[in-house]
């Protein structure tokens, strides 16, 4: 997997928007970027995925840079419920391949 | 919404017991998983399988570890003979095919206590 670099912790207002970035330098061509979150006590979630182009689903939007090096992952409205630790993985691209989580951002909400 | 589902929610053993784990994947997915997270540590990957055979397992998938899909629905983890470190949550997915690539959707995981 491409290595990923996350900040350790970040923390927001409830209501505002948060931008969680990751750092991904050695990206390759054909990477594509994942981002999953773990709420406490919970199973990981998936989040979104993106290649080039910004995405955005109910549950957030991903910013991805031109050269593709670093993207953000934007929660544009911050609940209490987002409080989690959140993943930005590149997993290999083959079918199947395995999700490598590292140490993550740790996202807290205030209310 | 489809969810992955495990059964149980919490397993208690004594060292040295069998314990069998079961997930329900995503009825249309393909690839299913088995993960693991030691308390306060990271999630960290066991074993994949795909077509009735194992894609891909990581050094922790040793010999007293097997996964099966007994029928069209459930994927089961064997312990075969537990060990107190293999006290953990055991997390289960499935991966679907969406726009170019395969997310991974998992279950709310057991946690397994061996005493």
């Amino acid at each position: 997997d491409a290595k990923t670099t996350q900040p350790n912790s970040m923390e927001s207002n409830e209501e505002e928007p948060v931008h969680l970035p990751c750092n991904h330098s050695t990206i390759s061509g054909t990477d594509y970027i994942h981002w999953y979150r773990q709420l406490p006590s919970q199973g990981p979630e998936y989040v979104i995925h993106g290649l080039t182009s910004n995405v955005n689903n109910r549950m957030a939007s991903l910013a991805i840079a031109e050269d593709r090096k670093s993207s953000t992952l934007i929660l544009h409205r911050a609940t209490l419920r987002d409080a989690a630790v959140y993943y930005c993985i590149l997993p290999r691209e083959t079918s199947g391949s395995r999700l490598t989580f590292g140490e993550g951002t740790q996202l807290t909400v205030n209310p | 919404e489809p969810e992955v589902t495990q059964t149980p929610s919490h397993q208690v053993t004594q060292m040295g017991q069998e314990v069998i784990l079961r997930c329900v994947p995503i009825s249309n997915h393909l690839y299913f998983y088995w993960y693991r997270q030691i308390l306060g540590q990271k999630v960290e990957f066991l074993v994949s399988f795909y077509n009735n055979e194992i894609s891909e397992k990581s050094e922790i998938f040793d010999d007293q570890f097997s996964v099966e899909r007994p029928d069209g629905s459930n994927f089961t983890l064997k312990i075969r003979s537990t060990k107190l470190e293999d006290s953990a949550m055991y997390f289960c997915a499935s991966s679907g095919f969406d726009r170019g690539t395969w997310s991974q959707y998992f279950g709310p995981g057991t946690r397994l206590t061996v005493l």
